[in-house]
């Protein structure tokens, strides 16, 4: 079946620009994580939510960064007035029901590149 | 708060040489522990996980074993193929919800 998809892959903006990354994640996940990772660094969380609401956006470095899941699904990480610290790969990732029990499976990243 | 250590990368070594990567972790409470490998082009993926001390996360002919008296989290393998050529990763969740706190990455490099 379908993995978690990431749309765009790859992104350039400039600085200042605002950027919408979109995530799909496997059908039927209620949970569904936002990471980001920069460039020789391990994933850092960013966001979580259970269904439409976000249980947990303790990890979003600023209020530049927004996220939404309106019905449920879908959901888009959205970043106003882009810097370049921004620049990194933001990895989506569902499970079935959240918690340590349910396996996280992440999607293949959008790459962010601010000039 | 919450944090994982891993030994720096690259690591390199032949075909059918024992690898072991060294995994070390600071937690609040009881963590669950996991290991995820990133292979070249592909996402990260789920290689082993352990929930509770002394317990042995095995997968792919990978092994880790739950140390709580030493915070560790090793992950060994007897005989390392170059398709095991990746980036490991040791993570752990402290968290009701299971977000991840992953350390740095180690890049394994197997040659022929």
């Amino acid at each position: 079946g379908a993995g978690v998809s990431q749309t765009p892959s790859n992104k350039v903006t400039e600085k200042g620009k605002y950027v919408e990354l979109r995530c799909d994640p496997i059908s039927g996940h209620t949970a569904l994580y936002w990471y980001r990772q920069s460039l020789g660094q391990g994933p850092e969380f960013l966001i979580y939510f259970q269904g439409t609401g976000a249980a947990d956006d303790s990890g979003l470095p600023n209020d530049r960064f927004f996220a939404v899941r309106p019905e449920g699904s879908v959901s888009t990480l959205k970043i106003q007035r882009t810097e370049r610290g921004d620049s990194a790969v933001y990895l989506c990732a569902s499970s079935l029901g959240g918690g340590s029990s349910n396996e996280q499976f992440f999607g293949p990243g959008t790459r962010l590149t601010v000039l | 708060g919450d944090s994982v250590t891993q030994m720096e990368g690259p690591v390199t070594l032949s075909e059918e040489a024992f690898l072991t990567i060294n995994c070390t972790y600071t937690a609040t409470g009881y963590p669950s522990l996991f290991w995820y490998v990133q292979y070249p082009g592909e996402g990260l993926q789920l290689l082993l996980k352990a929930t509770k001390a002394d317990d042995k996360g095995s997968n792919k002919g990978f092994e880790a074993t739950y140390r709580k008296e030493t915070t560790s989290f090793h992950l060994e393998k007897g005989s390392v193929q170059v398709s095991d050529s990746a980036v490991y990763f040791c993570a752990l969740t402290t968290d009701s919800w299971g977000k991840l706190q992953f350390g740095a990455g180690t890049q394994v490099v197997v040659t022929p």
